[in-house]
């Protein structure tokens, strides 16, 4: 069984188009991210929640609109795609509890998006 | 605010020898830190991690950290490279102890090459 997955893996759009990426984890965790990965491999936050709830939201246009129907899922829409959202973006999710994160974070195999 | 650095963007190991992969960190409280390793196409995978424990950590695969706080330094080892160890590999910095309000602030990654 997969810990976190997320559909599609790969993702080819027009610019302008509407699109959405999806996330499931399996794992019990109570927090849920979305990283984005650019194209130099630079890893950024873009938003957190924790049981639903919305935690970070990392500047990011707000193009991008997370959902988190339950603990478990956290999707991601994006509006209105651009040339500049081309990049891979994972997924993770993590158990807070005992503190702090300690437990580290658990990350899914990634979408990797390309607007065209 | 926390950051990463990692020096050097490549580094090239010929099979059997020494690895080491640098990172320094910069935290206004006692950090959390982790090493991740991706492998091409994939999503990024927990090594080991540094929570305040002991010092000298111990990974997967043969890894290991040894936290330096005078130094501010997290740096990666394994005594014998092994092909399979050729990825990329990111340092991560964690400071927050909210719970939910934790993001992971990585460095820019270093390209391991093994050479035969």
């Amino acid at each position: 069984d997969t810990a976190v997955s997320q559909t599609p893996k790969y993702l080819v759009t027009q610019m302008g188009n509407d699109k959405s990426i999806k996330c499931e984890q399996n794992l019990g965790h109570d927090t849920m991210y979305w990283y984005k990965q650019d194209s130099k491999k630079f890893l950024k936050i873009m938003f957190s929640y924790n049981n639903k709830e919305l935690i970070i939201n990392e500047t990011v246009p707000n193009r991008f609109s997370p959902k988190s129907p339950d603990k478990a899922h956290l999707n991601l829409h994006i509006n209105s795609l651009e040339l500049g959202d081309s990049a891979v973006y994972f997924c993770a999710s993590s158990d807070i509890s005992g503190g702090g994160g300690s437990s580290g974070y658990t990350f899914g195999s990634g979408t990797r998006l390309t607007v065209v | 605010a926390q950051s990463v650095t990692q020096l050097g963007s490549h580094v090239s190991v010929s099979e059997g020898a020494l690895v080491l992969l640098r990172c320094n960190y910069s935290s206004s409280v006692p950090p959390y830190l982790f090493w991740y390793v991706q492998y091409p196409n994939q999503g990024l995978q927990l090594l080991l991690k540094y929570t305040s424990a002991a010092t000298l950590v111990k990974g997967i695969n043969g890894f290991e950290a040894e936290f330096k706080k005078s130094e501010t330094s997290f740096h990666l080892t394994k005594p014998s490279a092994h092909m399979s160890d050729a990825a990329e590999y990111f340092c991560a910095v964690s400071d927050t102890l909210d719970f939910g309000n934790e993001k992971l602030t990585f460095g820019t990654g270093t390209r391991l090459t093994i050479i035969p």
